[in-house]
């Protein structure tokens, strides 16, 4: 069984921070790698895309890239705002997405 | 336009009650797919649709019924219900299966 792991679970910083969240996995398969936010109770809002053949994608104050060999990819934040709190969650996978444990992030003015 | 809209967005059903949970998109996407999200738990997959053909489906009990009328709406069908089915039901879609999804706001069920 594909699995995705978060870390860290949780994490509160101060506004204009910049910060790193971590996703693992357990095998290396060839697959994409997404990104996503997630506000409570709502949808889910895609921020990046890594294809399976990228190492990295950009857009605005975020970075992600990916490291298959070492089954990790990391999303970067810079200059954190309190627009920022949110859950975000990454996904691997190409048909069939499977979703890590997510990290839930606070923002504080 | 780059939305997938559902409705309802909220919906309390008793176990003997049918139901259908409704999701649509005017994106050209070819596929769509549905993913179940129980309280602080990741989304886990339940049904994929590529080019209106069922693809995948996650082992889902029946009471669970997906339908593709067209390119643009999907819907999921639902009958005989427990309480353990409550969660928040999101829909996805994507260009084409290997693709960039975009999923819907969800539409959160309360089974009673």
């Amino acid at each position: 069984k594909q699995e995705v792991t978060q870390i860290p679970a949780a994490l509160s910083v101060p506004e204009g921070e910049n910060l790193v969240l971590n996703c693992s996995f357990t095998d290396s398969a060839i697959y994409n790698l997404q990104w996503f936010r997630q506000d409570p109770g709502k949808g889910l809002t895609s921020l990046l895309l890594i294809q399976s053949s990228q190492r990295e994608q950009t857009s605005g104050r975020l970075n992600a890239s990916l490291d298959k060999s070492s089954g990790r990819s990391t999303l970067y934040i810079a200059a954190s705002q309190p627009g920022d709190s949110a859950t975000y969650l990454c996904a691997k996978g190409f048909q069939k997405l499977v979703f890590g444990t997510g990290t839930r992030l606070l923002v504080s003015p | 336009d780059t939305e997938v809209t559902q409705t309802p967005k909220h919906l309390v059903m008793g176990m003997t009650n049918k139901k259908s949970l409704k999701c649509e998109q005017h994106m050209g996407h070819r596929a769509m797919y549905w993913y179940k999200q129980k309280a602080k738990k990741p989304p886990e997959l339940m049904f994929v649709y590529s080019y209106e053909k069922l693809s995948i489906n996650e082992s889902v009990p029946s009471r669970f019924s997906p339908e593709c009328p067209n390119s643009s709406l999907l819907n999921l069908h639902l009958h005989a219900l427990q309480p353990e089915d409550s969660a928040l039901y999101l829909c996805a879609s994507s260009p084409g299966p290997n693709t960039e999804a975009f999923f819907g706001q969800g539409t959160r069920l309360t089974v009673v």
